[in-house]
């Protein structure tokens, strides 16, 4: 298995553009999570979508940002438009809810950079 | 407040010697406590689930406990591949999500 598969690798925009992350689970993983990565707040959950269905978005920062999951085997993760507060490292997950909600396989992230 | 505690925030070893992460949680009616491996430039790699106080897992020179309060991941003779974060976590008490500390960052010397 390819594992989880994120696009791009890196990002570089200027503040006020729209950017779009990319995101492929793991076939046959029901659960994905889109979390954001920063030195000073650590791992943090913005959204996690169950059977392609948002179940909590409680962390998503605000309007700015939106995701989607269109069917099981693709996401996306908006930001529009894009601050400097918002560089950081985004990392999909994904996991079979059957075999162990928490039990979380992360994709390899998404470094944007927003000058 | 729910919260995972890890320390020290970093850790530095010589290869062969041995030592213990700490990992603390505020949780209530916890339903898991799970430890995952952060290389440099990757996500984040699930290692155990520890579910019950007394519970033991292992893997390799790692070695995961479990008691009402904390979590400890025991290192024995470490090699400095085993250099990475590691980072718990637990799942929130009301909601369907999972809290992460912010991670013990371990370098083993040769």
């Amino acid at each position: 298995d390819a594992g989880v598969i994120q696009s791009p690798r890196h990002e570089v925009t200027e503040m006020g553009q729209e950017v779009t992350l990319r995101c492929k689970p793991i076939s046959g993983h029901n659960s994905l999570f889109w979390y954001r990565q920063t030195m000073m707040r650590g791992l943090e959950l913005l959204i996690y979508f169950n059977n392609n269905v948002p179940i909590d978005d409680s962390g998503m920062p605000e309007d700015r940002f939106s995701a989607k999951m269109p069917n099981a085997s693709f996401s996306t993760l908006k930001i529009q438009p894009s601050e400097p507060r918002d560089s950081a490292v985004y990392f999909c997950a994904s996991s079979a809810t059957l075999a162990g909600f928490y039990e979380q396989y992360f994709g390899p992230g998404t470094r944007l950079t927003v000058t | 407040e729910d919260q995972v505690t890890q320390s020290p925030e970093a850790l530095r070893l010589q290869e062969g010697e041995s030592s213990s992460l700490n990992c603390s949680y505020t949780v209530s009616g916890l339903r898991g406590l799970f430890w995952y491996r952060q290389d440099p430039g990757k996500g984040p790699e699930f290692l155990f689930t520890l579910y019950s106080a007394g519970e033991e897992k292992e893997k390799e020179r790692l070695k995961a406990t479990l008691t009402k309060k904390e979590s400890f991941l025991h290192i024995t003779a470490p090699k400095p591949e085993d250099s990475a974060t590691y980072l718990c976590a637990a799942p929130h008490s009301s909601a369907s999500k999972i809290i992460f500390g912010s991670g013990t960052r371990l370098s083993i010397r040769p």
